[in-house]
């Protein structure tokens, strides 16, 4: 079974709307990590939450972690064609070997012009 | 400071043939790992290595696989007598201690096994 669900698995939305993604463990999470991959290219890094409750921003997006520290979403305000991309979460667990990150499937993101 | 690097970018190898994917990391950084994501397939942990050791080699297939990472140099996965199956984007990525710090991933190397 998959560790990491991620939903919607795609998502296409009119520029200038919100979106959310969320990332969904069936474990406690050690540490979760948001990248964004544009196709046929490697993985961005956008963000990294660790503790329940967190929040960060970097421009319009905006990544959250529950307090249970299993489920995570990542908003997105005022889309851009540039959102464009898959976006992937991926975990570390507790008892899990470090550096091994676990990913989910991705939600691959079209914005319409 | 330059990324992670990897090359080459698209490998084509006939079944049977070896395939060799190189990872220079970021300036820096001792960790390196490399990830496999296959069509319609999520990406997924092959192995971790320092620099002259393998710490993790859990997601690596057990046959036909290897990697390293010497003292100078990037580090390297070798996939011998390759089949179909192998075809895939594989990348590379790397961190300057390992735990909660963020990975940082190359461009990858797409290989095509005909």
């Amino acid at each position: 079974s998959q560790e990491l669900e991620q939903s919607p698995q795609s998502l296409i939305v009119q520029e200038g709307k919100n979106l959310t993604i969320n990332c969904t463990s069936s474990k406690t999470l050690y540490g979760l990590y948001w990248y964004k991959q544009k196709y046929g290219e490697g993985l961005i890094f956008l963000m990294m939450l660790q503790k329940g409750g967190e929040e960060k921003s970097h421009e319009k997006i905006t990544a959250k972690l529950d307090e249970k520290k299993q489920q995570s979403s990542l908003h997105i305000t005022a889309s851009q064609p540039s959102h464009a991309g898959i976006y992937l979460c991926g975990a570390e667990f507790y008892g899990g070997s470090q550096g091994n990150l676990i990913f989910g499937k991705g939600t691959k993101l079209s914005v319409k012009p | 400071n330059a990324g992670v690097m990897q090359n080459p970018r698209h490998l084509v190898r006939r079944r049977g043939q070896e395939a060799r994917l190189r990872c220079s990391p970021m300036k820096g950084h001792s960790h390196v790992y490399w990830y496999r994501q296959l069509p319609e397939e999520g990406l997924k942990f092959m192995v971790y290595l320092q620099k002259e050791n393998i710490i993790d080699e859990s997601g690596m297939p057990k046959e036909r696989f290897s990697a390293e990472f010497p003292k100078e140099g990037p580090s390297i996965l070798r996939i011998q007598q390759v089949v179909r199956g192998d075809s895939a984007a594989y990348f590379c990525a790397s961190s300057p201690i390992p735990g909660t710090y963020e990975q940082y991933f190359g461009p990858g190397t797409r290989l095509t096994v005909t």
